[in-house]
């Protein structure tokens, strides 16, 4: 079992539609959640992170975090053209943890917003 | 403010051949790291530097894979030899706190035929 699994997809939606994006993790020692969002012939970029579990909030991106069912998500609202990517979730452990600093990915999921 | 630059951008070798990759972290960033991402999975960590010294190499084959730092800022991966299965990009990153918040360069897509 991966340590971090993820739907990749691929997934296909209208412009304007809220997309949502899901991962599961296995190790209870990761406390801080990632995702990063990585364009074609690009290097992933750090896109938004969560601390243990709740829900934050940037623009159109909200990223949740359950620990208890060990579930991650991201909503895109009023998704546009220009998101089109694949999306990565992360997890790392604590300071002073062996794991921390150490982001262990899902495999991604492609995302396409079409006009 | 510079990114992470990688060179080269693009390598195709052969099978049993040697292939190196380079890599010049964003100023300041104590934090290294070289990932592998084969086509569809997400990057998997290959070694990790703090400096010049090696935080975590627990992924990387050491058989046929080695990387340095030698003066605590540009670093390089080398592949010898090359297997097929080593077809990927190859990923640098670098942190300033050495934490989630890593900034990575564009890869080196290699092809080993």
């Amino acid at each position: 079992q991966k340590e971090v699994e993820q739907d990749p997809g691929p997934l296909s939606v209208p412009e304007g539609a809220i997309v949502s994006l899901n991962c599961t993790y296995s190790n209870s020692a990761f406390q801080y959640f990632m995702w990063y969002r990585q364009y074609s012939r690009k290097g992933p970029e750090l896109l938004m992170y969560t601390y243990s579990s709740g829900n934050k909030e940037d623009g159109r991106f909200t990223a949740q975090v359950d620990k208890s069912s060990k579930y991650i998500s991201l909503f895109i609202r009023d998704s546009q053209p220009s998101d089109s990517a694949t999306y990565l979730c992360a997890t790392s452990g604590n300071a002073g943890g062996t794991s921390y600093g150490k982001l262990t990915f899902g495999q991604g999921t492609i995302l396409t917003v079409h006009p | 403010e510079a990114g992470v630059a990688q060179s080269p951008r693009y390598k195709i070798i052969e099978k049993r051949q040697s292939v190196a990759f380079w890599c010049n972290p964003i100023s300041g960033h104590a934090t290294l790291y070289w990932y592998q991402q084969i086509l569809g999975q997400g990057p998997k960590l290959l070694i990790q530097f703090q400096n010049n010294g090696v935080v975590d190499d627990s992924q990387l084959p050491k058989d046929r894979f080695s990387a340095e730092r030698l003066k605590g800022v540009d670093s390089t991966l080398k592949i010898q030899p090359a297997k097929l299965e080593d077809s990927a990009v190859y990923l640098c990153a670098s942190s300033l706190r050495g934490n989630y918040e890593q900034y990575f360069g564009p890869g080196t897509r290699l092809t080993v035929t």
